[in-house]
């Protein structure tokens, strides 16, 4: 089934660890997305990617990083995970960066203690 | 500074109708969204304005004023299944979304 993939689906993380947070995609698709949604706020831009090879930062990139070797794949990196990293993380993909319309994976729900 | 408003909560009955309103302030505006999300699942396209006026499809409409900084989501017949949460985004000058929080539908018998 075509569409995008996350992993893990749900993790518990000590502080201080280092975390990388899967995405794939096979719908060709040129931009990729990674938000992050908490209760009462709306959705996060944490880092972009309009095409594969470059990056660029939203509105929440501190203590985040990503990479975009391909197209398929979009990986975020909490390098020393802190307890306001606690959310759900949604991965999200869109034809181009002007096309509003976004397909979402699942959702990965990371808990730092 | 950029924001999208739309109320936290709303109620309605089942076969009803509910109107789902959204204001915004952006830089720039290249298109409003609408997506539902289902609780602890992803949010789904629903619909895309940028002209002024109303598209429907099926038992959802969606109207955009640009001029007004306004738009809302109608949904008709209400059924149990679309008890979620709404969420409307705008598309700014740099093709970026901004997110509303969200507003929570829930849908009595």
């Amino acid at each position: 089934i075509a569409g995008i993939t996350q992993a893990p689906t749900s993790q518990i993380l000590a502080a201080g660890r280092r975390m990388t947070l899967r995405c794939t995609q096979d719908m060709r698709h040129n931009a990729m997305y990674w938000y992050r949604q908490d209760l009462g706020l709306g959705l996060r831009l944490i880092h972009y990617s309009n095409t594969a090879g470059t990056t660029g930062k939203g509105e929440v990139p501190d203590g985040y990083s990503v990479s975009r070797a391909n197209t398929d794949d979009f990986p975020l990196t909490l390098a020393s995970a802190v307890p306001s990293q606690t959310s759900v993380y949604f991965c999200a993909s869109s034809d181009s960066k002007e096309a509003g319309e976004l397909f979402f994976g699942e959702g990965s729900r990371l808990t730092v203690l | 500074g950029q924001n999208i408003d739309q109320p936290t909560e709303m109620t309605a009955t089942e076969g009803a109708i509910v109107q789902i309103n959204c204001t915004y302030q952006t830089s720039g505006f290249n298109g409003l969204f609408w997506y539902q999300q289902h609780a602890g699942e992803a949010p789904t396209f629903l619909s895309y304005n940028v002209l002024d006026g109303l598209e429907e499809k099926g038992r959802f409409s969606s109207f955009l004023s640009r001029s007004k900084g306004y738009s809302y989501l109608l949904l008709k017949e209400l059924q149990m299944k679309d008890s979620a949460s709404y969420l409307c985004a705008v598309m700014d000058s740099n093709y970026q979304l901004i997110w509303g929080a969200g507003t929570k539908l829930i849908i009595k018998p």
